[in-house]
């Protein structure tokens, strides 16, 4: 069964840093792209990052140069470290496998003073 | 790829037909998923590739649609299938969503 199970969510101060992470389970995060999927409290969902199987990267134009996605497979894991947290980067952080075929629970990031 | 999608909301009763329509601003060939989302869960793939029914989903879930105009429709409305729904494409990063349609019972 296909399984991930997100991390590493908090309260942070506008200007820090957090590091979230996601352990797959079920299949191996490096056979597919994976990436995160944002949504701010009562809003839609807005793609953040992606991480092809070769290595290359995708980011949305509000966190590229402040967003890094990366892959760990001797843990079968993705990262996605976060700079310069705004509040608008507020919202719960979704993993996802593939197009969208798997999603996991999220993990809440909120940026406030 | 900026998707737009209508209704924003939508009432109905149960056992209606419900249709909600999704359109691209360029061509995504059929790179389209349907998303359920309930409060406080995380979205649930319902349909890929604008008209592939995933596995486990009820048979009054369907989808269809290619290159920029899709419908998502609920042949007979269930009490349980009250939730917001989106579509997204994913034929060109950043794989964008559409706004939602937030669908609940008359």
């Amino acid at each position: 069964e296909v399984r991930l199970v997100e991390s590493g969510g908090n309260l942070v101060q506008p200007g820090g840093s957090l590091r979230l992470s996601c352990l797959g389970s079920g299949f191996s995060v490096s056979d597919t792209y994976m990436s995160w999927v944002r949504q701010a409290p009562g809003k839609g969902l807005e793609w953040v990052s992606l991480l092809y199987s070769r290595g290359n990267a995708h980011y949305h134009d509000s966190v590229r140069g402040r967003f890094t996605i990366s892959r760990d497979d001797s843990k079968n894991s993705i990262h996605l470290q976060m700079f310069g947290l705004r509040p608008e980067d507020t919202a719960m952080y979704y993993c996802v496998r593939h197009s969208g075929t798997h999603w996991g629970q999220g993990t809440q990031v909120t940026v406030s003073s | 790829i900026r998707m737009t999608q209508s209704p924003s909301s939508l009432s109905a009763a149960v056992g209606d037909r419900v249709t909600i329509t999704c359109q691209a601003s360029r061509d995504i060939k059929n790179y389209l998923n349907w998303y359920q989302q309930k409060p406080g869960k995380a979205p649930k793939l319902l349909i890929s590739e604008a008209s592939s029914l995933e596995a486990g989903v009820p048979s009054r879930f369907s989808g269809s649609g290619f290159g920029t105009d899709f419908t998502f429709t609920i042949a007979s409305l269930q009490p349980e299938d009250i939730a917001m729904y989106f579509c997204q494409q994913y034929d060109n990063v950043p794989f964008t969503f559409g706004p939602g349609t937030k669908l609940d019972v008359k």
